[in-house]
């Protein structure tokens, strides 16, 4: 069955790093783009980040940009996301989501079950 | 950065009576493809969120017809019709014309 599935996430102490990963089962992979995805406790949805297909493309959310790089690997299908610098505001849980394809702007269209990251100061 | 601004935040409902949500955009989200990129989520306690609706009014595959979305090129609705208990949830509206993608704050649907 369709899996998305990260691991990675923990309690961490502010200004230090981690990578969160994202396995996809059950699921095409090399010709989708991928999201980041978060959601602080009690708060609502952040989008963080999206990959191109091919890794050729990235973008990101301010609130993130020059600390946290998404990067992929096909041969895996998998996604990574290394969380430099981290802050107490990062705190939250990171959704792994790959777009739709033939539905154009349905960019969240498989979710994984999200992974905690819990920064402490 | 489009920002969507969704009412009400809270909306308590009668089983079986209708409920409407309100996306607007501080943007046009018209695409020069001709399509408007606003679609519908709803996050059920505890769960990830689901695609309900794509491109304002296309409902995702497995979605009830009680779901219908309409808009403008800035102003969108959701109306959930006949509304049941496992339409509970946090309904977020998103664009994806441009990035940064961004959401709405969510609108938390209870049953009376």
């Amino acid at each position: 069955q369709v899996q998305l599935v990260e691991s990675g996430g923990g309690v961490v102490q502010r200004g230090t790093s981690l990578r969160l990963s994202c396995v996809v089962s059950g699921l095409p992979f090399s010709d989708y783009a991928f999201h980041w995805v978060r959601q602080a406790p009690g708060k609502g949805l952040e989008w963080v980040a999206v990959i191109s297909y091919d890794g050729t493309y990235t973008f990101y959310a301010d609130s993130v940009k020059g600390r946290f790089t998404i990067s992929r690997d096909n041969s895996k299908n998998t996604i990574y996301l290394q969380m430099n610098t981290v802050r107490v505001d990062d705190t939250a849980r990171y959704y792994c989501a790959r777009e739709h394809g033939s539905l154009p702007g349905a960019n969240f269209a498989f979710w994984g079950q999200g992974d905690l990251v819990t920064v402490s100061s | 950065e489009i920002v969507l601004t969704q009412s009400p935040l809270s909306l308590p409902v009668t089983p079986g009576e209708s409920a409407s949500i309100s996306c607007r955009s501080s943007e046009s989200l018209l695409h020069t493809n001709g399509y408007k990129y606003l679609d519908w989520y709803l996050q059920k306690p505890g769960q990830s969120p689901q695609l309900l609706v794509n491109l304002v009014s296309n409902r995702a595959s497995g979605v009830p017809d009680r779901f219908s979305g309409t808009g403008s090129d800035t102003d969108f609705t959701l109306k959930i019709s006949r509304v049941e208990a496992e339409d509970v949830g946090v309904y977020y509206c998103v664009q994806g014309l441009q990035t940064p993608i961004t959401f709405g704050q969510g609108t938390r649907l209870e049953i009376k």
